[in-house]
């Protein structure tokens, strides 16, 4: 899989909207962008995913560049229960998908 | 539709003993992935079975760790004579395919090797 960039951490009022950006310049054309985040002592949770198009569901929105190089999952309105970190990780849907490179993420802190 | 799950979420073992971490995956799911966190790092794959096979052991150190995936029961990672550095989290993940599908984690067991 290729990997992604994001930054290290990042702040964000609640109720208002956070928006984590990713780069993955080397993306193939059957890498699928997907967001898990982890918060504090438990497993990560699925968030979102899509490969060209913006996708919403009830957790987020995504939204893919036209290259497909860079992407941002939205949270539209932060709560202190979004504080977590957040991975973007490139999913080939060619291959065996078992094996995840979770990076660094980013650290979202949420302040009240 | 139970998640998931693991057990035991916490467990402490001494040098030397043996460490039995278990998982069931979500109903439904026939892949099971192991991934180990070691403090203040980030997730790092180590084993992805299915069903009696093991599909891919790439990141599995080569001593002393070992996983299975029996026809009947759950997944169990297993580490031979712990050392301190295993302290870490282990989480277990399932899918129900090999390919085109979120892969769903449980919420991990906590090893602490004393």
């Amino acid at each position: 899989d290729a990997k992604t960039t994001q930054p290290n951490s990042m702040e964000s009022n609640e109720e208002e909207p956070v928006h984590l950006p990713c780069n993955h310049s080397t993306i193939s054309g059957t890498d699928y962008i997907h967001w898990y985040r982890q918060l504090p002592s438990q497993g990560p949770e699925y968030v979102i995913h899509g490969l060209t198009s913006n996708v919403n569901n009830r957790m987020a929105s995504l939204a893919i560049a036209e290259d497909r190089k860079s992407s941002t999952l939205i949270l539209h309105r932060a709560t202190l229960r979004d504080a977590a970190v957040y991975y973007c990780i490139l999913m080939n849907y060619g291959g065996s998908q078992g094996n995840l490179i979770f990076g660094k993420g980013t650290k979202l802190s949420v302040k009240p | 539709n139970a998640g998931v799950m693991q057990n035991p979420r916490h467990l402490v073992r001494r040098r030397g003993q043996e460490a039995r971490l278990r998982c069931s995956p979500m109903k439904g799911h026939s892949h099971v992935y192991w991934y180990r966190q070691l403090p203040e790092e980030g997730l790092k794959f180590m084993v992805y079975l299915q069903k009696e096979n093991i599909i891919d052991e790439s990141g599995m150190p080569k001593e002393r760790f070992s996983a299975e995936f029996p026809k009947e029961g759950p997944s169990i990672l297993r580490i031979q004579q712990v050392v301190r550095g295993d302290s870490a989290a282990y989480f277990c993940a399932s899918s129900p395919f090999s390919s085109g599908n979120t892969i769903y984690f449980g919420e991990g067991s906590w090893l602490t090797v004393v």
